[in-house]
């Protein structure tokens, strides 16, 4: 258990579905990201919220979509989504952005676009 | 644009086989160089982090060094638990960038 909560763990949803993740901290961070992991592939940051505003939009395409209501809480907001969007989604949190601390991951969701 | 490679991708090792694993970088300003580890389905386990060339962390059977323009991962005599896959990241103002990762296998 690291603090950073995930649901679901697995998602299988059609491309006209809409779904959100969601993500949760108990730690008192003030900052949290969104994080793409495909296989074989580096993770990519897609998204950063600091004291629940938006610091960063990878450019990211917007059939994905943060909010972020609190400092503890983030989702992400998935709408016609294409089979390539398959991939595992980490939320990840820090005391501050900018500072030298490090990140502390969810477990993930598993993501299948079918 | 900062850049992260690690070598080599995988990492086939006999139980109380030692070895090292590379992670090379370019940035602009490095505010610090993480080690996490991954098991398959989950999340990164933070495992260090190195500020500054020459800083060494160490913790059970793994060793962290830093170089101005490296960082090695040494895991010393590992364990079948050891297998993972080792990710580096290093911090440039508020953004991590991942390598692809080290995939370490342990055989009994």
């Amino acid at each position: 258990e690291t603090g950073v909560t995930q649901t679901p763990r697995h998602l299988v949803m059609g491309m006209t579905n809409k779904k959100s993740l969601k993500c949760e901290q108990h730690l008192g961070h003030n900052a949290m990201y969104w994080y793409k992991q495909s296989a074989k592939k580096p993770l990519e940051l897609m998204f950063v919220y600091s004291l629940e505003e938006r610091v960063e939009n990878n450019s990211v395409p917007s059939r994905f979509s943060p909010e972020c209501p609190n400092s503890s809480h983030l989702f992400l907001h998935l709408h016609t989504l294409q089979p390539e969007d398959s991939a595992l989604y980490l939320c990840a949190s820090s005391q501050r952005v900018a500072q030298q601390t490090e990140a502390f991951f969810g477990q993930g969701t598993r993501l299948t676009v079918v | 644009e900062d850049q992260v490679t690690q070598s080599p991708e995988a990492l086939r090792l006999q139980e109380g086989e030692s070895s090292s694993l590379n992670c090379s970088y370019t940035v602009s300003g490095l505010r610090g160089l993480f080690w996490y580890r991954q098991d398959p389905g989950k999340g990164p386990e933070f495992l260090f982090t190195l500020y500054s060339a020459g800083e060494e962390k160490e913790k059970e059977r793994l060793k962290a060094t830093l170089t101005k323009k490296e960082s090695f991962l040494h895991i010393t005599a590992p364990k079948p638990e050891d297998s993972a896959t080792y990710l580096c990241a290093v911090q440039d103002d508020y953004k991590l960038s991942f390598g692809a990762g080290t995939t370490v296998t342990v055989r009994a």
